[in-house]
């Protein structure tokens, strides 16, 4: 069936240094994924996201990788700030109207 | 433009009744998908909308439903709550669906005592 499993589940880093988070997907058909940040009482916010044709994609301080043959992508976060605390969640698009799956949430502390 | 826009932000209702949560979409996006959020099932599919037909459906049950209107408006209504209900709803639009970027509104609370 259609899974993603995101690790780690809870993140702790200090201000200043980086942060990664992987999601594996079960899909093979899935072509498009994003990342989102959501913050405690708002919506989920899109933050990057990846299509299946391109491997790497960055903007200012955050980037994501894609590897299709292994099924797994990742966020990295560089130079973290404490406003990049938050629940970070991965998604895929099984290409089906409009469905995203998602995984389970990584609760990123960056400490001051 | 504005974002996407729910109400009402929060509820409270009783197993058994019924509830009707609206979704205004970013304006120009034709689609509207439905989610449940929960702590312990995070974030799931409920059904998603486009020119006013359901095109893709989760795995909920009946008493879970939805609708979308000309000027793409949705709702979703939920029949028959029980505790288990109790979740945040968010919607979330894109202009033509199918793995079009999705911007996802603040949700309604929705508490089943």
């Amino acid at each position: 069936g259609e899974n993603v499993e995101q690790h780690p589940s809870t993140l702790s880093v200090q201000e200043g240094d980086s942060a990664v988070i992987k999601c594996t997907y079960s899909d093979s058909a899935s072509n498009y994924f994003p990342w989102y940040k959501q913050e405690l009482g708002k919506g989920p916010q899109l933050i990057i996201d990846i299509r299946s044709n391109v491997g790497e994609k960055k903007d200012q301080r955050i980037a994501v990788t894609l590897n299709k043959t292994a099924k797994h992508f990742s966020l990295h976060i560089t130079e973290t700030q404490p406003e990049d605390s938050a629940v970070y969640f991965c998604a895929a698009s099984p290409n089906q109207g409009g469905k995203l799956i998602f995984g389970q949430g990584t609760e990123l502390s960056v400490k001051p | 433009k504005a974002g996407v826009t729910q109400t009402p932000r929060y509820l409270i209702k009783t197993r058994g009744q019924q509830v009707t949560l609206s979704c205004s979409p970013i304006s120009g996006h034709r689609s509207v998908s439905w989610y449940q959020q929960t702590p312990g099932q995070g974030l799931q599919f409920l059904f998603e909308y486009f020119s006013e037909t359901q095109r893709n459906k989760g795995n909920f049950p009946g008493r879970f439903s939805g609708r979308q209107f000309s000027n793409s408006r949705s709702e979703m209504n939920v029949s028959t709550l029980e505790l288990g209900d109790s979740a945040l709803y968010l919607c979330a639009s894109s202009p033509l669906g199918g793995s079009d970027t999705q911007y996802f509104g603040p949700g309604t609370r929705l508490t089943v005592l």
